[in-house]
């Protein structure tokens, strides 16, 4: 019940397109849902987050939509650039350690 | 830079041995996440600690230890290591929020 799926393991996008990860979740206790981004040798980088009480939240080229009843969540990356080029997680907590997605390798294309 | 310190960077050491890994957490989070990543298992939590007390234990196993001090800092005792204990270790730190800010890792390689 603490899994959290997350698809595609990886995708390849042209410089300019839009990218999309998508997760899933079974533990209805999660109430925080965020999205971090690593490059080779090092750490996780927090870069949106989202809280079940909105569908969509927008930070700049990143965007989260949410879908409570599915209990699926996903990131678009928008105009993705070269610079984008990494792997994704998603990952939800209910107030503790967070339960991370199995990873996305982005890499957009020049 | 997220504010979160891990020292060594590296480690290589043999099958058998212990080792003892360090964080330093963001000014003012009191809060210590422990994770190890590896190829096979992912991103996954072993311990919690908070303001000096265990918090949560996750995927830890007995071989493994940890404690936070009183200024905060806390460390990861790893012993008896086997070769599959190879893999990158994260330590994490929050405030009093779900926001958790990754440090750099440490890579611990077993021969």
């Amino acid at each position: 019940q603490q899994q959290v799926k997350q698809s595609p393991q990886s995708l390849i996008v042209q410089k300019g397109g839009i990218s999309i990860i998508n997760c899933a979740y079974e533990n209805t206790a999660f109430d925080y849902f965020p999205w971090y981004q690593q490059f080779p040798g090092k750490g996780p980088a927090l870069l949106i987050a989202i809280r079940p009480d909105v569908s969509e939240k927008k930070e700049g080229r990143f965007t989260i939509s949410f879908n409570k009843s599915a209990k699926q969540f996903s990131l678009h990356i928008m105009d993705s650039q070269p610079g984008d080029s990494a792997t994704y997680f998603c990952a939800a907590t209910g107030r503790r350690a967070l339960t991370f997605g199995s990873g996305t390798r982005l890499q957009v294309q020049p | 830079d997220s504010g979160v310190t891990q020292t060594p960077k590296h480690l290589i050491t043999a099958t058998g041995q212990r080792v003892t890994l360090r964080c330093s957490p963001r000014s003012g989070d009191l809060s210590v996440y422990w994770y190890q990543q590896s190829l096979d298992q992912g991103l996954q939590f072993l311990i919690q600690y908070y303001n000096g007390e265990e918090r949560a234990k996750g995927n830890i196993l007995e071989r493994f230890s940890a404690q936070q001090f009183p200024d905060l800092h806390s460390e990861l005792n790893l012993s008896s290591l086997e070769l599959g204990d190879s893999a990158l270790y994260f330590c994490a730190s929050s405030s009093e929020g779900n926001e958790q800010f990754f440090g750099p890792g440490t890579r611990l390689t077993v021969l």
